[in-house]
């Protein structure tokens, strides 16, 4: 079956610093991928997504991801963070067939000002 | 284009009650999915529903749960009898086509005394 591994559990980083947020899958193939966004108390807001073509994704609210697929990775990134970034992030992968996202434990950011 | 709605967005029963949390999808979305976070945890798939039909359930615990998308109104998700371990958020999800973007809803917040 498959599975997505998020190895940070938690991470924080000066406001203005880069970002990177670490995901692998396990998968035969090439999933559908994505980072959705959670806040405290809220749902989740998608943020990219990658099904095929350019391997650079690039999201909302200036993150993009890279596709690799060597590396079975999905790393999120962002130049300079914000403390509004402040939040959990999911990392998701939908196998193409079966319509069911398969989500990561959730990475949380926290900000320092 | 209103999004997906969930209510009630709090719900408090006490054990052995039973707990009813209604999802209505995006306009125009007919496939509705509904996932369930524990706490300090990553969304666990539960079923994927189109109208009248549940397409996959492998997610679903065995007893005491059930959905349903009915031809008209929300999407139901039923919890019989429920246990402290009921405990979660359980979020619903819409999308256009199966393997297309899922948009979740804000959740459900269900505590079980």
């Amino acid at each position: 079956a498959q599975s997505v591994t998020q190895p940070d559990i938690h991470i924080t980083v000066s406001e203005g610093a880069s970002l990177e947020l670490r995901c692998n899958y396990s998968y035969g193939a090439t999933p559908y991928l994505f980072w959705y966004v959670q806040s405290p108390g809220q749902g989740l807001q998608l943020l990219l997504k990658y099904f095929s073509g350019d391997t650079l994704v690039q999201g909302i609210k200036g993150f993009e991801a890279e596709f690799k697929r060597s590396q079975s990775s999905f790393n999120l990134r962002k130049p300079s963070v914000h403390w509004s970034d402040a939040a959990e992030y999911f990392c998701a992968v939908d196998p193409g067939t079966a319509s069911k996202l398969t989500f990561g434990t959730g990475t949380r950011l926290q900000v320092t000002l | 284009n209103a999004g997906v709605m969930q209510n009630p967005r709090h719900l408090v029963r006490r054990r052995g009650q039973e707990a009813r949390l209604r999802c209505s999808p995006m306009k125009g979305h007919s496939h509705v999915y509904w996932y369930r976070q524990l706490p300090e945890e990553g969304l666990k798939f539960m079923v994927y529903l189109q109208k009248e039909n549940i397409i996959d359930e492998s997610g679903m615990p065995k007893e005491r749960f059930s959905a349903e998308f009915p031809k008209e109104g929300p999407s139901i998700l039923r919890i019989q009898q429920v246990v402290r371990g009921d405990s979660a958020a359980y979020f619903c999800a819409s999308s256009q086509q199966p393997q297309e973007t899922q948009y979740f809803g804000p959740g459900t917040r269900l505590l079980v005394l």
